[in-house]
């Protein structure tokens, strides 16, 4: 879906490293994921957002962090990236209609690669 | 614990087979289910929706899934498959007091040889 972009799309980084992945949508939805995507184990709720000022972890955030600059925008963090961070990691909005109903948005994804 | 079981983790069909992807989901309550698809190098986009009433939903490109209660099941088909089918299929489910969140299953890669 367009109205849910990431940047970057592809990064291959080292371990130790910090790396922020982005996520920006243009759908004027309140509640924003993160997921990450590993082969055979399907997609994982890293952090979700209700709203600017609500963040939750999900169940696999050891590792992780987030930040919900505005409406639009939501942010993951590695702060020290390591090789088992290797994955997918896919952003997903939703409005306060479709949340009752479970229905989201994913954006393109973002391929991230610790050596 | 809430949890959603896909069956198959790798298909291989011909082109005009016929399609049946297995989903199982453990939940307590009322429960919402989807079916959500990749295809290759692209985002997943939702192929069909069971929220109540008819059990046999119908979504798009022909495809479609019976929710079958009973069983906790909710099984994705269709009839003959397409090239163009060669994609990642997950099933995902939403209760009533997840306030927003699915549990997805572990996925199924769909190979269609034409």
């Amino acid at each position: 879906d367009a109205d849910v972009t990431q940047t970057p799309r592809n990064r291959i980084t080292k371990t130790g490293k910090r790396i922020m992945l982005e996520c920006s949508q243009t759908k004027g939805h309140d509640r924003m994921y993160w997921y990450r995507q590993d082969p055979g184990l399907g997609l994982r709720l890293i952090y979700y957002s209700f709203d600017v000022k609500d963040i939750n972890k999900g169940e696999i955030s050891d590792g992780y962090s987030v930040s919900r600059q505005a409406q639009a925008k939501f942010s993951l963090s590695l702060e020290s990236a390591i090789p088992n961070q290797t994955a997918l990691y896919f952003c997903a909005t939703s409005d306060d209609h479709d949340h009752r109903d479970g229905r989201q948005y994913f954006g393109p994804g973002t391929r991230l690669t610790v050596l | 614990a809430q949890s959603v079981s896909q069956h198959n983790h790798h298909v291989i069909l011909s082109e005009a087979a016929s399609l049946e992807l297995g989903c199982n989901y453990s939940y307590g309550g009322t429960v919402n289910l989807f079916w959500y698809v990749q295809y290759p190098g692209q985002h997943l986009q939702l192929l069909l929706k069971y929220f109540s009433g008819d059990p046999l939903v119908k979504g798009i490109k022909g495809f479609e899934a019976e929710f079958i209660k009973s069983k906790f099941s909710f099984n994705l088909r269709k009839p003959s498959v397409q090239w163009s089918d060669t994609a990642e299929y997950f099933c995902a489910a939403h209760g009533s007091s997840n306030t927003g969140k699915l549990i997805f299953g572990q996925g199924t890669t769909l190979q269609v040889k034409p």
